[in-house]
């Protein structure tokens, strides 16, 4: 799998979007870019996934560039609940092998 | 999202004695499971991956005599930490793939175990 590169640490005030960005600039042309995200003292949740096209779901939005080398997260409005660390795993879709789970960005969500 | 269950949450224990965490995936058919261990300020590790009806894999410098993973139906891992010892003590997360077109992992909640 290709390697990822996150911030380490983000802040972001409630209500407002919370932008994520993730590099993977050695990403392969069938490799997806994944995103996860865990709250303290939980299980990893599935957020959102996509290949090259700009993916929207209930949770988030996933904008990836025309060249594939990184990615953002959008988390539209942010709340309290949103505080997590959140991880971004670029991944073959069809692999049978464990998802790799680098350091990830803590965001923090602020009143 | 697909269900994956994860039992017990938290358990307590004394050194030496065995405990048994189950995983289950509740609506999807899992083929292979994965199980996880996570020490604090730390991300996942992956201990293992468990294929249904096979042996696991265990990643390298997990002992496979200490951590017994059996994954005999479809929707059902568990693992065993025997003999436990208080350098156990960890946050352990299974997760199972839907192997149904995205292949997704879905996470368990995680079983925080305490050795005394």
């Amino acid at each position: 799998d290709a390697k990822t590169t996150q911030p380490p640490s983000m802040d972001c005030a409630e209500g407002r979007a919370a932008n994520l960005p993730c590099n993977h600039s050695t990403i392969s042309g069938n490799e997806y870019v994944y995103w996860y995200r865990q709250i303290h003292s939980q299980g990893p949740q599935y957020i959102i996934h996509g290949l090259k096209n700009n993916e929207t779901n209930e949770m988030a939005s996933l904008i990836i560039t025309e060249d594939r080398k990184s990615s953002t997260l959008i988390l539209p409005h942010a709340t309290l609940r949103d505080t997590a660390v959140y991880y971004c795993i670029v991944r073959v879709a069809n692999s049978g092998y464990a998802l790799n789970f680098g350091k990830g960005t803590s965001l923090l969500v602020t009143p | 999202g697909a269900v994956v269950s994860q039992h017990p949450s938290r358990v307590i224990c004394k050194s030496g004695t065995s405990v048994k965490i189950e995983c289950r995936s509740l609506d999807f058919q899992a083929t292979t499971m994965f199980w996880y261990r996570q020490f604090p300020k730390q991300s996942l590790m992956l201990m293992a991956t468990s294929n249904e009806g096979s042996k696991a894999t265990y990643e390298q410098g997990v002992e496979k005599d200490k951590f017994l993973i059996n994954h005999a139906s479809l929707t059902l891992s568990t693992l065993t930490v025997t003999s436990a010892h208080p350098e156990d003590s960890s946050f352990y997360i299974c997760s199972a793939r839907d192997g149904n077109g995205k292949n997704i992992q879905y996470f368990g909640a995680g079983t925080r175990l305490s050795v005394l």
